[in-house]
């Protein structure tokens, strides 16, 4: 079965620390892979995304994530957060096959302290 | 990116009524589109995968009767929520994906229903 584990629920982090919140999925096919951030009462905004290519993909606001398919993971990285960063943050992949569908993580609420 | 419109942003109505929301790809052809719902702090699970011109296919558990949709253009879907219920109170968010764009799937911004 194909799924999507996000091993945080949630991570509490000083301001100007760095952080990683980790997703890890299985599949049996080729995945495109999705990090999506979603504020209070509203909708989704993607981060960043990996297709293909460069393993290493870097996103708005200073996010990146690396593609690690031996792993199955694709863990997103900020070197230093900030207070506006404090958001829900969901993992996802699409899955060639089976219509193309987008499966969410559970989600990990990223806290940043002051 | 591509653009998809989700309307409306916010509804709320009466218990037993039926609501209807819209989901359009702005600036390319949908051939397939999805709905997602997602309860307070909880991730999106999807509902059904929408082809247009043929009938929706529902996720385990979805009553289709009770969640029509409808993909009758290439840019257009909708979700019907019939006789709502406070339980049917939730976020919903749809996606459309772009055949031209590596397949990528591009989301609404979604909709709060509040069944009262």
């Amino acid at each position: 079965a194909q799924s999507v584990t996000q091993l945080d629920s949630q991570v509490p982090v000083f301001e100007e620390a760095p952080v990683e919140l980790r997703c890890n999925y299985s599949s049996s096919v080729s995945v495109y892979l999705f990090w999506y951030v979603q504020y209070p009462n509203q909708g989704l905004q993607l981060l960043l995304k990996y297709l293909s290519g460069s393993t290493l993909v870097k996103g708005i606001n200073g996010f990146e994530a690396e593609f690690n398919k031996s792993q199955t993971s694709f863990h997103l990285r900020k070197p230093s957060v900030h207070i506006s960063d404090t958001a829900e943050y969901f993992c996802a992949v699409t899955h060639f096959t089976g219509g193309f569908k987008t499966i969410f993580g559970a989600g990990t609420r990223l806290f940043v302290k002051a | 990116g591509a653009v998809v419109s989700q309307h409306p942003s916010w509804v709320i109505c009466k218990s037993g009524t039926s609501v209807k929301i819209e989901c359009r790809s702005l600036d390319f052809q949908a051939t397939t589109m999805f709905w997602y719902r997602q309860f307070p702090k909880q991730s999106l699970m999807l509902m059904a995968t929408s082809n247009e011109g043929s009938k929706a296919t529902y996720e385990q558990g979805v009553e289709k009767d009770k969640f029509l949709i409808n993909h009758a253009s290439l840019t257009l879907s909708t979700l019907t929520v019939t006789s709502a219920h406070p339980e049917d109170s939730s976020f919903y968010i749809c996606s459309a994906r772009d055949p031209g764009s590596s397949s990528e799937a591009f989301f609404g911004q979604g909709t709060r229903l509040t069944v009262v």
